[in-house]
């Protein structure tokens, strides 16, 4: 059965340093992986899709790495800002299953003026 | 315009009674997915349709049914609520559930509580 990590649970920088989320799954035979932010009482907005092809997906300030032999995904956010601040959801889609992302439970970011 | 809407934003109720939260994309997509995120955040799949076929059916008590009148339509009514059942629920389309376009829309959820 698929797992999916995400340490830190909680994270908290000063506006300006860059932001390094982890995300870990336990069975690398996936379709792809998804991060999403989760804005307090909202729901959730799609930020970078990553098929398990992939290296790496940038999109503006953020840019995500998928190591799929090691079970591991990074999101990158430079030069973080107040409006950064949420929770931040990794998604992973089984390689055999459609449609059934498995999520982790998320970090939770603030970044502090 | 708002993608995937759902309705209501605020479920209040009494155990026992049965409920229904309605969701609507206006995204053109194939396929639609309920969620719930519990007390501790995580997002479980509950349910999935496309094309108003259901393809998904995770381990959910049967006091749950979803409906999906067409594509663009999936509602979830839950029978003899119970207080478990106190989570926000969430609705989210993608264009397809099989190929690699199936990057996921999100509802703005509805937190239901049970008294």
């Amino acid at each position: 059965k698929q797992e999916v990590t995400q340490i830190p649970a909680a994270l908290s920088v000063p506006e300006g340093e860059n932001l390094v989320l982890n995300c870990s799954f336990t069975d690398s035979a996936i379709y792809n992986l998804q991060w999403f932010r989760q804005d307090p009482g909202k729901g959730l907005t799609s930020l970078l899709l990553i098929q398990s092809s992939q290296r790496e997906q940038t999109s503006g300030r953020l840019n995500a790495s998928l190591d799929k032999s090691s079970g591991r995904s990074t999101l990158y956010i430079a030069a973080s800002q107040p409006g950064d601040s949420a929770t931040y959801l990794c998604a992973v889609r089984p390689g055999d299953s459609w449609g059934k992302f498995q999520f982790g439970a998320g970090t939770q970011v603030v970044v502090t003026p | 315009d708002t993608a995937v809407s759902q309705t209501p934003k605020y479920l209040v109720t009494q155990m026992g009674n049965d409920k229904s939260i309605k969701c609507e994309q206006n995204l053109g997509h194939d396929t639609m997915y309920w969620y719930k995120q519990d007390s501790k955040k995580f997002l479980k799949i509950m349910f999935s349709y496309n094309n108003k076929e259901l393809i998904i059916n995770e381990t959910v008590p049967n006091r749950f049914s979803p409906k999906s009148p067409d594509k663009a339509h999936l509602n979830l009514h839950i029978n003899s609520l119970e207080l478990g059942d106190s989570a926000v629920y969430f609705c989210a389309s993608s264009p397809s559930s099989g190929g690699a376009v199936d990057t996921q829309y999100f509802g703005p959820g509805t937190r239901l509580t049970v008294l």
